[in-house]
């Protein structure tokens, strides 16, 4: 069955810090993934996607994955973190039938 | 262009009421799906429906039935609540990308 882990429940980190969330799924096809966001009290938006093609993808506000079919990841980056990306990231997979497998979230926090 | 729109988005219901949740798209997108989010468990599939006239059963069903109107419009019904249920539903469409609603915030007391 497919499944996505993403083992930090929290992250905390400095404004102006790097960052980096972790992703790991387990898909036995070419696996469609996506990095959503969620605010407090707010729905989900897409940050970024990987369908095919170049391993490495660029979404909305910054933030950049990586996807490494051998080691089942797509992890999520930022290279410099702003007080106001603090929230919560989900990492989710397409099944087959499109519906989505999602993380357990990672929440980030931004120190000032 | 409003995308995908549910309606409540705050209800409080007593144990065994019922009530029905209302979600709208207008992307003209094939499929729609309810979630439900609960603390550290992410997202859960309740229902899908991967075109007008049809529906089938995610993750967690149990509880749940769900309607797909017309091409726009799929419902939520939960017929006898339960404090179980309280959580936040999100309704979704896609081809491929999901888009998602702004979220029911449901308590069952």
């Amino acid at each position: 069955a497919q499944s996505v882990t993403q083992p930090d429940i929290h992250i905390t980190v400095s404004e102006g810090a790097s960052l980096e969330l972790r992703c790991n799924y387990s898909y036995g096809a070419t696996p469609y993934l996506f990095w959503y966001v969620q605010s407090p009290g707010q729905g989900l938006q897409l940050l970024l996607k990987y369908f095919s093609g170049d391993t490495l993808v660029q979404g909305i506000k910054g933030f950049e994955a990586e996807f490494k079919r051998s080691q089942s990841s797509f992890n999520l980056r930022k290279p410099s973190v702003h007080w106001s990306d603090a929230a919560e990231y989900f990492c989710a997979v397409t099944d087959s039938s499109y519906k989505l497998i999602f993380g357990s979230g990672t929440r980030l926090l931004v120190r000032p | 262009n409003a995308g995908v729109t549910q309606t409540p988005k705050f209800q409080v219901l007593k144990t065994g009421q019922s009530m029905t949740l209302q979600c709208a798209q207008d992307m003209n997108h094939n499929s729609m799906y309810w979630y439900r989010q609960d603390p550290g468990m992410g997202l859960r599939l309740i229902y899908y429906s991967a075109s007008e006239g049809t529906t089938d059963k995610g993750e967690v069903p149990n509880g749940y039935n769900v309607s797909r109107l017309n091409k726009r419009e799929f419902s939520l019904r939960l017929e006898s609540a339960a404090p179980s249920q309280t959580s936040v539903y999100f309704c979704a469409s896609s081809e491929v990308t999901h888009h998602f609603g702004n979220g029911t915030r449901l308590t069952v007391t």
